[in-house]
């Protein structure tokens, strides 16, 4: 199957501070990907969609000044937490669709701990 | 609004056969996955249901039934290395995914 890459795999961070996540699809091109939060023993929730050269869609709840993505080429995503606090730490995990696959099968990148002192 | 629900923690041994159950009611709908994720990894893909019955791949099969928003993950022939949380997710359309809050898993021997 396709291959996502993330990186970092985990970051610690003081508060206050910006954290950049990246997300690459390594074998083929991916118009959308999407991000995901995951706290401690709960589900994933998708926070936006990431749209290769247009604006991301987010979900509602997530606050888009806040969780910055920019979908600059057809294989790397970014997602930047600005001023981190605390309460943001948690799992993110981005995700792929292949166009030239399966039309229905997302491909999950290995996720990045978040740890916000 | 959507809605999906899964036990939160089921046992079983090695060699077993369990089932794990998955409803949903969410406000579109165009099929249903089924992941595996161990503790601190990402999700893998192991099944997606579009029509009505049962998919069978190897030792994990997956029913799907629209009209009652019903689906169930079958493993078979349980492993040690099958403990892990099992996630129901319902693609809402353009392939947006709603996650259940997952199963967690723990096979004995």
């Amino acid at each position: 199957g396709a291959v996502v890459s993330q990186h970092p795999s985990w970051v610690i961070c003081k508060s206050g501070t910006s954290v950049k996540i990246e997300c690459r699809s390594l074998d083929f091109q991916a118009t959308t990907m999407f991000w995901y939060r995951q706290f401690p023993k709960q589900s994933l929730m998708l926070m936006a969609t990431s749209n290769e050269g247009s604006k991301a869609t987010y979900e509602q709840g997530v606050e888009k000044d806040k969780f910055l993505i920019n979908h600059a080429s057809l294989t790397l995503s970014t997602l930047t937490v600005t001023s981190a606090h605390p309460e943001d730490s948690s799992f993110y995990i981005c995700s792929a669709r292949d166009p030239s696959g399966n039309y229905n099968e997302q491909f999950f990148g290995p996720g990045t701990r978040l740890t916000v002192l | 609004g959507q809605n999906i629900d899964q036990p939160t923690e089921m046992t079983a041994t090695e060699g077993a056969i369990v089932q794990i159950n998955c409803t949903y009611q969410t406000s579109g709908f165009n099929g249903l996955f089924w992941y595996q994720q161990h503790a601190g990894e990402a999700p893998t893909f192991l099944s997606y249901n579009v029509l009505d019955g049962l998919e069978e791949k190897g030792r994990f099969s997956s029913f799907l039934s629209r009209s009652k928003g019903y689906s169930y993950l079958l493993l078979k022939e349980l492993q040690m290395k099958d403990s892990a949380s099992y996630l129901c997710a319902a693609n809402t359309g353009f392939q947006k995914l709603v996650f259940g809050t997952g199963t967690r898993l723990l096979v004995s021997p």
